[in-house]
């Protein structure tokens, strides 16, 4: 089992749709979950972070967290052909300072 | 936020060769530095955690003597990529915890290695 799973995609929505990206994970003791962004050739860019149980809400972001299933996901409203990169779901484990990464899921909006 | 610059941000170079690549905060310290590899359509994973004035530690399956990391003041770090081979082609990207300690970490540019 990996320790960061996320659908590898490609999610394809139509212009203004929301988009809904999922991540799960092993460790149940990961305390601190991150959102990250990559276009392609560059590196990741931080969306959102999320450290307690339910939503949090950032311009057209959502994050929501589900300790207890173990569940992370993003929620896209609006989305735009800018908002088409790899999203990288991260954890980080306790004990551990570096994150472990999710393959990440590839989202493709549609103008 | 953090600001992490890496330098180069692509190398070419011939089997047999090293490469040096940098990695520095620009705008604040950092005593800890993680270095991720990402081969095409893969994930991030962790090579290695540099920390300042002292050796760095490796992930399991990474070679330390091929991977060599120095650390040697607050705001650089860097790797060291001996002997390389073609395998070694890859995204490698340094990155830093920031300083409010929330876990998140703060990326370079990358560098893209291609060894032929």
């Amino acid at each position: 089992q990996k320790e960061v799973e996320q659908n590898s995609g490609p999610l394809s929505v139509p212009e203004g749709a929301i988009a809904s990206l999922n991540c799960t994970y092993s460790d149940r003791g990961s305390q601190s979950f991150f959102w990250y962004r990559q276009y392609s050739g560059k590196s990741p860019e931080l969306i959102m972070s999320i450290y307690s149980n339910g939503d949090k809400e950032d311009g057209r972001f959502t994050a929501q967290l589900n300790k207890a299933s173990q569940y992370v996901s993003l929620l896209i409203r609006d989305s735009q052909p800018s908002d088409s990169a790899t999203y990288l779901c991260a954890v980080k484990r306790v004990g551990r300072r570096a994150l472990t990464f999710g393959s990440g899921t590839r989202l493709q909006v549609q103008p | 936020g953090a600001v992490v610059s890496q330098h180069p941000s692509r190398v070419i170079c011939k089997s047999g060769t090293s490469v040096k690549i940098e990695c520095r905060s620009l705008d604040f310290q950092a005593t800890t530095m993680f270095w991720y590899r990402q081969f095409p359509k893969q994930s991030l994973m962790l090579m290695a955690t540099s920390n300042e004035g002292s050796k760095a530690t490796y992930e399991q399956g990474v070679e330390k003597d091929k991977f060599l990391i120095n650390h040697a003041s607050l705001t650089l770090s860097t790797l060291t990529v001996t002997s390389a081979h073609p395998e070694d082609s890859s995204f490698y990207i340094c990155s830093a915890p920031g300083t409010a300690n929330t876990g998140e970490l703060f990326f370079g540019e990358g560098s893209r290695l291609t060894v032929l």
